[in-house]
């Protein structure tokens, strides 16, 4: 069965690095989100994309995050200058032409901002 | 404004025990998910239902929905030991373009 995959699982950083984290979605998917859960609270939506374009993003996601789909399989989320409070679990989802139909949730990557 | 506040927050049962979880929402929602988080790892989805219908079975789940009060439940039958996770509802909030999780709630299935 077709998965979302994310890499790395786990990534230290130290404060005010540049982070880069990769998701490979589901292949016939055409709408791409980034989540994020810090430790031991709610899953916090961050950003959703459409058509190679942000198609909303919360207040969360300020100027040092980014996202992009650099060629036709990888979906990054790129943060800029890391802060401590951008420790958490990121989950990147997927879902099908149908929009808001089923979101299908990669396995996380860890960050930990030291 | 917040969207799928669960509750229970946890529950402890025994193998073999129903579990019952609901999920409360506030604005009109297209749809309705949940989905089982084990500790530290990704989200699985369970199961969807959508804003027009009542009732959904898969398998030993079976979700409700009562749009008049905003609300859906979650049952699990049967559970097991594996069934031990936190579970959550995430609504659409009538917006395609994200869901609004809830904080959970943290079954623990005893063998």
């Amino acid at each position: 069965e077709p998965e979302v995959t994310q890499t790395p699982s786990h990534q230290v950083t130290q404060m005010g690095q540049e982070v880069i984290l990769r998701c490979v979605p589901i292949s016939n998917h055409l709408y791409f989100y980034w989540y994020r859960q810090i430790l031991g609270q709610k899953v916090e939506f961050l950003v959703s994309f459409y058509n190679n374009e942000i198609s909303e993003k919360s207040e969360i996601f300020d100027d040092q995050f980014s996202v992009e789909r650099p060629d036709g399989s990888n979906f990054t989320l790129k943060i800029r200058s890391t802060k401590l409070e951008d420790s958490a679990m990121y989950f990147c989802a997927s879902s099908d032409d149908r929009g808001w139909e089923t979101q299908y949730f990669g396995p996380g990557t860890r960050l930990l901002v030291l | 404004s917040q969207q799928g506040e669960e509750d229970p927050q946890a529950l402890s049962i025994q193998e073999g025990e129903n579990a019952t979880m609901n999920c409360s929402y506030k604005t009109s929602i297209n749809n309705l998910q949940w989905y089982r988080q084990n500790s530290g790892r990704g989200l699985v989805h369970l199961i969807l239902i959508r804003s027009n219908e009542r009732e959904k079975h898969s398998g030993r789940l079976r979700v409700t929905l009562d749009t008049s009060k905003k609300s859906s439940s979650l049952l699990i039958t049967a559970s097991r030991a594996a069934d031990t996770a936190s579970y959550f509802c995430a609504t659409d909030a009538r917006n395609f373009n994200k869901f609004y999780f809830g904080s959970g709630t943290k079954l623990n299935v005893k063998p």
